[in-house]
């Protein structure tokens, strides 16, 4: 079974903190996402990447970067963490090369911007 | 802009009838649909998906729908459980033989399966 982990159930920042989140994934996938999940608004994407260094922007990438420096690592980071950052963040990952795009979420991370 | 709207935030069905989660899309470029479930503190798992080739796919109590001419896809679960009860999104993707194709969810209806 494909897992992806994120490192965080629960954070809690202040406001203007840089905050990481990681996400490994165990199947040698291809792409890497992050979402944020909101109440009304469904999931939204922020980032993705589809090759080791390579990432492009999502829907809302305003406020975030990335990294992967590594195939199955990939970070978000929140450069000066807001309270409107306040969130669920969910990574996934799928493997690529294909016209049916299944992705596989980890367990999520609830970040909490005081 | 929403491209991929779920207008009904919530559902609840009796043990045993049928659940219809609805899903109404403005992109007509989108070619692949998906279904993902949603539990409290888990993270969406992929529940099944329908080619825009296709009009029904069904596998095992879960049958989905895609009608391309109104733009709209549902999702039967028959019978309904009461272990189906979760949050589901609808999702849809461009085919993209370059980069990542990405995913557009809807927003999300809750199914509360009543005993």
């Amino acid at each position: 079974d494909v897992k992806v982990t994120q490192s965080s159930r629960y954070l809690v920042k202040r406001t203007g903190e840089k905050v990481f989140l990681e996400c490994v994934q165990d199947m040698d996938h291809e792409n890497m996402f992050w979402y944020r999940q909101d109440p009304g608004l469904g999931l939204r994407l922020i980032y993705f990447s589809y090759d080791v260094k390579m990432k492009e922007k999502g829907d809302i990438p305003e406020g975030y970067s990335v990294s992967r420096e590594k195939k199955e690592r990939f970070s978000l980071i929140l450069e000066s963490a807001s309270t409107n950052q306040t969130s669920m963040y969910l990574c996934a990952s799928s493997f690529g090369g294909s016209t049916n795009e299944k992705l596989f979420f980890g367990s999520g991370t609830q970040l909490s911007v005081l | 802009d929403q491209q991929v709207k779920q207008n009904s935030p919530s559902l609840s069905v009796q043990e045993g009838r049928i659940s219809i989660l609805n899903c109404d899309y403005t992109n007509s470029m989108f070619d692949y649909f998906l279904w993902y479930k949603k539990y409290p503190a888990e993270g969406p798992t992929f529940l099944i998906s329908i080619s825009s080739i296709k009009d029904k796919n069904e596998d095992g109590r879960f049958t989905v729908f895609l009608n391309k001419s109104a733009k709209h896809l549902s999702l039967h679960i028959v019978p309904s459980q009461p272990g189906d009860s979760a949050v589901y999104f609808c999702a849809a993707h461009v085919t993209n033989t370059g980069t990542a194709s990405k995913l557009t969810f809807g927003t999300g209806t809750r199914l509360q399966v009543t005993l």
